[in-house]
């Protein structure tokens, strides 16, 4: 049973790169999103999305765009890489959106822009 | 603006000792809080789900709690052993239009033998 897989687990970018970090749950779960974590700022939402085709904007989504459009997938695209998106990327996964749900989430993606 | 509180300092106790570590929010009432373990370099693992009109959740050796007027939530680790040395995270559900759970920054926990 994977869980929620993210590939790559470390990426480096250089400065106006663009490139798309992969999420792919077998879970079966409606609600996907996506966080950064940052030293000291904890896990914030950067999109998320309630089933296929269905995607909104989180807490700090400038930089990124998703799409959802199959039920196991949800890529988050970076267009033109910043050195302020260096960070740590998580992908969860939940059964819905709710809060009354355990989230799952990945083992991450390390991104450094250069 | 609604806001949650975990110890930045890091929590060092003895094996075999009682971790106790606090949750506070502010500004918002929650209906579900869940308590998360991070280790380094790992995604964070579910660990504990309390609702509003729980004041305790126990499994194994963690127990929540839940303190909707002092808006609170504390987090207890039995018998602590180096094992659970972590950075554990609260998230309160936040009523807001995007987001599900907020998550808090995180306390680390050290426990020495």
């Amino acid at each position: 049973n994977a869980g929620v897989t993210q590939t790559p687990k470390f990426q480096v970018l250089k400065t106006g790169q663009s490139m798309t970090l992969q999420c792919a749950q077998d879970m079966n779960h409606e609600y996907m999103s996506w966080y950064r974590q940052d030293p000291g700022m904890g896990l914030r939402l950067i999109h998320y999305s309630v089933g296929a085709g269905i995607t909104d904007q989180g807490e700090v989504p400038n930089g990124y765009n998703v799409s959802r459009s199959t039920t196991e997938d949800f890529p988050l695209r970076l267009l033109s890489a910043a050195p302020s998106q260096t960070s740590v990327y998580f992908c969860a996964s939940s059964y819905d959106r709710t809060g009354n749900q355990p989230q799952h989430f990945g083992d991450g993606t390390r991104l450094s822009i250069l | 603006s609604q806001k949650i509180e975990q110890n930045s300092e890091a929590l060092n106790i003895q094996e075999g000792k009682t971790a106790t570590l606090t949750c506070n929010y502010t500004n918002y009432s929650p209906a579900y809080l869940q308590w998360y373990r991070q280790d380094p370099g790992r995604g964070p693992v579910f660990l504990l789900l309390i609702r509003e009109n729980e004041k305790e959740k126990r499994k194994e050796r963690l127990k929540v709690t839940f303190d909707t007027t002092l808006k609170q939530s504390l987090f207890h680790i039995t018998a602590s052993q180096p094992a659970d040395s972590a950075t554990y995270l609260c998230a309160p559900r936040v009523n807001s239009g995007y987001s599900t759970l907020t998550f808090g920054k995180g306390t680390m926990l050290l426990v020495s033998p």
